[in-house]
């Protein structure tokens, strides 16, 4: 089956205890791209990836680290989380068969920083 | 720039009736919309997406939106609510620019359906 998975899907921490949240596709796709989710503020991107070893900022990168070393994953790294990244996030992938633009979502993973 | 404005952030209708969520956006070009749809502890899912053919564009669960320039919008209709359509609806528009394929977001339209 055809998927984007994360992990892990809950999370509490404290603030300053580094973290990783997975993220892996099996569907060859190039692009991937890390977005959180706040209440009346949709989705925003973090980071995205257009293929291994190529990331680049989005809109609220600040607090986040990614890297693509393989096609299929591309980890979320919390160098030192703080409760305003308390949030729900999502990865998402996509290919240039569908413009990159048609992406498929992982679950979400609800993050807690106290 | 580019954005999208859903104009409800909360629509109730009763089972059986139209749905109607509402969807302006602003793009500088010819522009990519979609609707996704996220149900209760889901991730998102694509409902349906314009780019540029036909103006009246259908998804999945009988869901379909109508592409008007001339209004800059991009309304999600349904003929007749069933009880699994209640989730949130978020209309987003995409923009290619320096190699990103960037979707900007709406800020959602819960939907929720009255027995």
């Amino acid at each position: 089956e055809a998927q984007v998975t994360q992990n892990p899907r809950y999370l509490i921490t404290v603030t300053g205890k580094k973290l990783t949240v997975t993220c892996s596709q099996n569907m060859n796709h190039e692009y991937m791209s890390w977005y959180r989710q706040d209440p009346g503020l949709g989705l925003r991107q973090i980071y995205y990836s257009m293929n291994v070893e190529v990331t680049d900022k989005g809109d609220v990168p600040e607090g986040y680290k990614v890297s693509r070393k393989e096609k299929r994953n591309f980890p979320l790294i919390l160098e030192s989380p703080s409760p305003n990244q308390t949030s729900l996030y999502f990865c998402a992938s996509s290919d240039r068969d569908r413009g990159y633009n048609e992406q498929f979502f992982g679950p979400g993973t609800r993050l807690t920083v106290l | 720039a580019q954005s999208v404005t859903q104009l409800d952030s909360h629509v109730s209708v009763s089972e059986g009736t139209p749905v109607l969520l509402r969807c302006n956006y602003s793009s500088s070009y010819s522009p990519s919309l979609f609707w996704y749809v996220q149900h209760p502890n889901k991730g998102l899912q694509l409902l349906l997406k314009y780019t540029s053919a036909a103006t009246l564009v259908k998804g999945i669960n009988g869901f379909e939106a109508e592409f008007k320039k001339s209004e800059t919008s991009f309304h999600l209709t349904k003929p007749s609510a069933h009880m699994s359509d209640a989730a949130e609806y978020f209309c987003v528009v995409s923009d290619r620019s320096f190699g990103n394929e960037k979707l900007t977001f709406g800020t959602g339209t819960r939907l929720t359906i009255i027995p």
